[in-house]
């Protein structure tokens, strides 16, 4: 079965610093997708960023960039230029492709929980 | 557009009484998925549905528990007779099918306590 570990529990960074969260996870499959939520106070889960295991390059979204590394299992986070804004829970998830019985569900981490600093 | 709407947003009753989460997915999409959330356990899936059909229904944690999806725009999930180890957030969350990439939205859940 398919496993998300996201090693930090709590993190911290100074405003307009930048900061890496770590997410691994354990598959024997080879075409998968990887995500990062964020979840502010609200509660409400926010899609961040998201991956596709056979892209080589590593996606971007504004401030938000992931390292991906296929071999290692590894997908970390990077947040650059933080804002207080980016205070929250984040959650690394994997799915699996749907097709072949498999419909897509995501498998969670236990979440990071992000402190901006002012 | 309206993004996945869940209701109630807070629910709070006495054990053994039965609950009712609603969830509308948003226009168009034709899968939905229930989570839990936990600080014990994180985030689980419950329950998922395509095209109205529960598909896996393998998180769901005993019979107390039940979900349907009667038509392409509502779903619910029911808990008959509550407990206070059902005390969680959950979340409904929707998606098309068709597209690996394509994300998962999720609605602001519901924070149910069980007294």
């Amino acid at each position: 079965a398919q496993t998300v570990t996201q090693s930090q529990p709590e993190m911290s960074v100074q405003e307009a610093e930048t900061v890496t969260l770590s997410c691994t996870y354990d598959t024997s499959e080879s075409d998968y997708y990887l995500f990062w939520y964020k979840q502010p106070p609200s509660r409400q889960m926010i899609l961040v960023i998201r991956q596709e295991a056979y892209k080589q390059q590593n996606a971007t979204e504004n401030r938000f960039s992931v390292n991906f590394q296929k071999a290692a299992k590894s997908f970390s986070l990077k947040i650059s230029d933080s804002q207080l804004g980016d205070a929250a829970m984040y959650f690394c998830a994997y799915r699996r492709p749907t097709g072949g019985g498999s419909q897509g569900n995501l498998i969670f981490g236990k979440g990071t929980k992000l402190s901006v600093k002012p | 557009d309206a993004g996945v709407i869940q209701s109630p947003r807070h629910e709070v009753t006495e054990m053994g009484q039965e609950v009712t989460l609603r969830c509308k997915p948003i226009s168009g999409h034709n899968s939905l998925f229930w989570y839990r959330q936990t600080m014990m356990r994180g985030l689980e899936l419950l329950i998922y549905f395509n095209n109205n059909v529960p598909i896996d229904d393998s998180g769901m944690p005993e019979d107390r528990f039940s979900a349907k999806m009667p038509n392409a725009s509502f779903s619910t999930l029911k808990i008959q007779p509550s407990e206070p180890r059902d005390s969680a957030v959950y979340f409904c969350a929707s998606s098309l099918l068709r597209g690996d990439n394509q994300p998962q939205h999720f609605g602001d859940g519901t924070r149910l306590s069980i007294l």
